[in-house]
């Protein structure tokens, strides 16, 4: 079966730096995603990872390792409005997204 | 401005009823995809259209149906066969190239009285 794990929740404070992790196991890999979700609103795009290596992208980071089966997400100089769900998702050999259960992530001042 | 549009934003319906949440985009994609989203899970795939008049289910099909008779269009219907309704829904869109991902409308959530 297909498979995405990513830690349930985190807490991190104000201003610090998170690092959420990521590992799957899927049929096939055409890509690698995370998106940010505020409570009761749509999903917005971050990032796209399909190469290994890490892509920066302002205070977000993303790092991809194909053969382990393992991504993150870096989020730098917390802010508060930085509390939400980060979503990791994997694009399978059919092109489908295949979604984690997502990590809420607190920021404490 | 482009972008996709779900309404209503909340919706009750009772046991029994059919509903039908909308889903409209003009981004001129050709994509369009309708997830359920439950608390501690991930999103859920329901169905998806990659092109007009033509759809497919996805992992959780049942109790639902859709129809795309036109490109900007995806409506979902929850029927009463439907056992647990109650969910946050998704509507999406992609134009197929992989690293664009998917646009997201601000979503429907759903409840049963």
């Amino acid at each position: 079966g297909q498979n995405i794990d990513q830690p349930t929740e985190m807490t991190a404070t104000e201003g610090a730096i998170v690092q959420i992790n990521c590992t799957y196991q899927t049929s096939g890999f055409n890509g690698l995603f995370w998106y940010q979700q505020h409570a009761g609103e749509a999903p917005t795009f971050l990032s796209y990872n399909v190469l290994d290596g890490l892509e920066e992208k302002g205070r977000f980071s993303s790092f991809l390792s194909r053969s382990k089966g393992y991504s993150y997400l870096l989020l730098k100089e917390l802010q508060m409005k930085d509390s939400a769900s980060y979503l990791c998702a994997v694009l399978d050999s059919n092109y489908q997204l295949i979604w984690g259960a997502g990590t809420k992530l607190i920021i404490k001042p | 401005d482009g972008g996709i549009t779900q309404s209503p934003k909340y919706l009750f319906r009772k046991e029994g009823q059919n509903v039908t949440l909308s889903c409209e985009q003009n981004l001129n994609h050709d994509a369009m995809y309708w997830y359920r989203q439950d608390p501690g899970q991930g999103l859920r795939l329901i169905y998806y259209s990659q092109i007009v008049n033509d759809f497919q289910k996805g992992d959780i099909a049942e109790g639902y149906s859709v129809s795309r008779e036109k490109k900007e269009s995806f409506p979902l219907t929850v029927t009463s066969a439907q056992k647990n309704p109650t969910a946050f829904y998704l509507c999406a869109s992609s134009k197929g190239a992989e690293a664009d991902g998917y646009t997201f409308g601000s979503g429907t959530r759903l409840t049963v009285v």
